[in-house]
């Protein structure tokens, strides 16, 4: 089945305690991104990576790191979280260049920083 | 800068309630349009995308969007709602290039009665 899964679903951390969340899509995607998701802000994007060893910064790349050393994994890195981090995180991924093409999300990570 | 406005935040119907909700974009280019749902504790998932042709563009689930250029609107639209419409609605949209990162809108929230 054709999916993109992030881990943890669920995490409660404190403030400046590094954490990742590990995204993972079997579909051979070369686009991936990460978005953060608020109320009344709806989706932000973070960072994204057009293929291997590629990343960019999105919209809210502060306070967040990304890789991609393999095709199919984009973790997203809080070095030292704060509050204000605090959020639900999608990754999503699709094929190619194609501006076109549909994007597949993950069932989302529900971070809370205390 | 691009960007995507809803119009609506929070919208709610009665069963058998016709849908529209309202999306405007800023970019005077070619532009990719996308409407994506969000249903309660679930991932975005795709509704529907115009690139090309036809203006009037039919999705999953009986919804469809028209796209007016001189407007810079993609609206979407339902003629009967349902309670499994129930969601949190999003557009989003790509104004070309070969990132092609999507720009999306802050969301509104449909709630059907049943």
């Amino acid at each position: 089945e054709a999916q993109v899964t992030q881990n943890p679903r669920y995490l409660i951390t404190v403030t400046g305690k590094k954490l990742t969340v590990t995204c993972s899509q079997n579909m051979n995607h070369e686009y991936m991104s990460w978005y953060r998701q608020d109320p009344g802000l709806g989706l932000r994007q973070i960072y994204y990576s057009m293929n291997v060893e590629v990343t960019d910064k999105g919209d809210v790349p502060e306070g967040y790191k990304v890789s991609r050393k393999e095709k199919r994994n984009f973790p997203l890195i809080l070095e030292s979280p704060s509050p204000n981090q605090t959020s639900l995180y999608f990754c999503a991924s699709r094929r190619g260049q194609v501006s076109t093409g549909e994007l597949f999300f993950g069932e989302g990570s529900r971070l809370t920083v205390l | 800068a691009q960007s995507v406005s809803q119009h609506n935040h929070h919208v709610i119907l009665s069963e058998a309630a016709s849908l529209e909700l309202g999306c405007n974009y800023s970019y005077g280019g070619t532009v990719n349009l996308f409407w994506y749902v969000q249903y309660p504790g679930q991932h975005l998932q795709l509704l529907l995308k115009y690139f090309s042709g036809d203006p009037l563009v039919k999705g999953i689930k009986g919804f469809e969007a028209e796209f007016i250029k001189s407007k810079f609107s993609f609206n979407l639209r339902k003629p009967s709602v349902q309670w499994s419409d129930t969601a949190e609605y999003f557009c989003a949209v790509n104004a070309g290039g070969s990132q092609g990162n999507l720009i999306f809108g802050k969301g509104t929230k449909l709630s059907v009665k049943p």
